[in-house]
């Protein structure tokens, strides 16, 4: 059964500092990793999206990489800031009968404190 | 500018009444689906549809249906509401065809209780 692991559930922070995020996974055949932010009470947005022959993908403050070889994804934030607090759901998709079906992570619940 | 709604944002419901939940996206996307997400879980599929007469039975499909009869509505049906339906439900679309993993774009989210 596919399945992501996401580490830790939660976590809290001072703004202006870094924090990494983690995420397992075990889907396979695998296509792409996503990495979404979801605000409280709102839907997820994509954050980056990396395929199998991509390590790295940054954007603006947050970077991703990517080892395929060991199954493992990361999310750096850097400086984060007040509006970071949300959580982080990595999202793994694998190819099953000619369409991409999405595994979803339970998410990371950060909070950046003043 | 195009974007992906849901409705109602909130019901309460009584345990086996028939809910319908609204999603309708005015991107002209082929694909649609729905998700429920539950504290302790991640965002899991219940039903997809990659066009118009198209469905498809996602993770989590018992006790639901949906119907697609143009491009931007998908509506997801309860049709006899359980205790254990009580969730948040999301409905996503996506560019391309079936086989592509261009960018799913969440809806705001329904937040259902069933007593």
């Amino acid at each position: 059964k596919n399945q992501v692991e996401q580490s830790p559930q939660s976590l809290i922070i001072l703004e202006g500092k870094n924090c990494t995020l983690q995420c397992n996974y075990t889907v396979s055949p695998f296509s792409n990793l996503r990495w979404y932010k979801q605000d409280t009470g709102r839907g997820p947005v994509s954050l980056t999206i990396m395929t199998f022959s991509e390590n790295t993908k940054s954007n603006r403050r947050y970077t991703a990489t990517l080892d395929a070889d060991t199954k493992q994804s990361s999310l750096h934030i850097t400086a984060s800031q007040l509006s970071d607090s949300a959580s982080y759901i990595c999202v793994v998709s694998g190819l099953s009968g000619g369409s991409y079906i999405p595994t979803f992570g339970r998410g990371t619940s950060l909070i950046v404190h003043p | 500018d195009a974007e992906i709604t849901q409705s109602p944002r909130h019901k309460i419901t009584e345990t086996g009444r028939q809910v319908t939940l609204a999603c309708h996206q005015t991107w002209n996307h082929n694909n649609m689906f729905w998700y429920r997400q539950d504290l302790g879980h991640g965002l899991r599929l219940i039903h997809y549809s990659y066009g118009v007469h198209d469905t498809n039975k996602g993770e989590v499909s018992d006790g639901y249906s949906v119907s697609r009869s143009n491009t931007e509505d998908l509506p997801l049906t309860l049709e006899s509401a359980a205790s254990s339906q009580t969730s948040v439900y999301f409905c996503a679309s996506r560019a391309g065809g079936p086989s592509s993993y261009n960018e799913q774009f969440f809806g705001p989210g329904t937040r259902l209780t069933v007593l």
